[in-house]
């Protein structure tokens, strides 16, 4: 099956400096790929996705790159702030019905 | 309001007594999802169904059954619980897009259901 990993699984940034995550997967029969923010004590929200068939995509201060030829994508979030502090998962899916997801990445915005 | 439910949200039992945590959806989506999260570990998908009458394992599925009788509702049933099930248990729904091979799936998780198995 599909084998997802994630880095860095911990990531402190200061306040108004960017932050990435990055991910990698192995089966190249994946063709969507989303990101989820989970809040310490929440469920995950999905924050941004992308489709195998587009390079880049962003919403306001989130892009996400997608890397086909070497199987791997990453988050991208600017200007980061305090709000940001949370566990972000990576994930892919093969025709949105199987997903695997990374292992998270624990933000921590330091004000 | 649209949302995932479930129930319970806490529960504490004993290995082997049998147990069900019910996910209900109010968005008539198609799709619907169970996930553990595990510290280290991440979410892993247990079982999903894409209708009604239409269930597939994921990629954790021993010891757990799931039913889809009404597009509404996706119940996770554990036969006979052991300590290894110990976990955070998440229900998510979608509205299930499907555009040639280009299909995603935005999935809207439930509140989360923490099951402690002794």
């Amino acid at each position: 099956g599909e084998n997802v990993e994630q880095h860095p699984s911990t990531l402190s940034v200061q306040e108004g400096d960017s932050a990435v995550i990055k991910c990698t997967y192995s089966d190249s029969a994946s063709n969507y790929f989303p990101w989820y923010k989970q809040e310490l004590g929440k469920r995950p929200q999905l924050i941004i996705d992308i489709r195998s068939n587009v390079g880049e995509k962003k919403d306001q201060r989130i892009a996400v790159t997608l890397n086909k030829t070497a199987k791997h994508f990453s988050l991208h979030i600017t200007e980061t702030q305090p709000e940001d502090s949370a566990v972000y998962f990576c994930a892919a899916s093969i025709a949105g019905n199987q997903f695997y997801f990374g292992t998270g990445t624990s933000l921590t915005v330091i004000p | 309001e649209a949302q995932v439910t479930q129930n319970p949200r806490y529960l504490i039992t004993v290995t082997g007594k049998k147990l069900t945590v019910t996910c209900s959806q109010n968005m008539n989506h198609e799709y619907m999802s169970w996930y553990r999260q595990d510290p280290g570990l991440g979410l892993r998908q247990i079982y999903y169904s894409m209708n009604v009458e239409v269930t597939d394992k994921g990629d954790v599925p021993e010891g757990y059954k799931v039913s889809r009788k009404e597009k509404r509702n996706f119940p996770l049933i554990l036969e006979s619980p052991s300590p290894n099930q110990t976990s955070l248990y998440f229900c998510a729904s979608s509205p299930l897009q499907l555009k040639s091979v280009y299909s995603y799936n935005e999935q809207f998780f439930g509140p989360g259901t923490r099951l402690t198995v002794l």
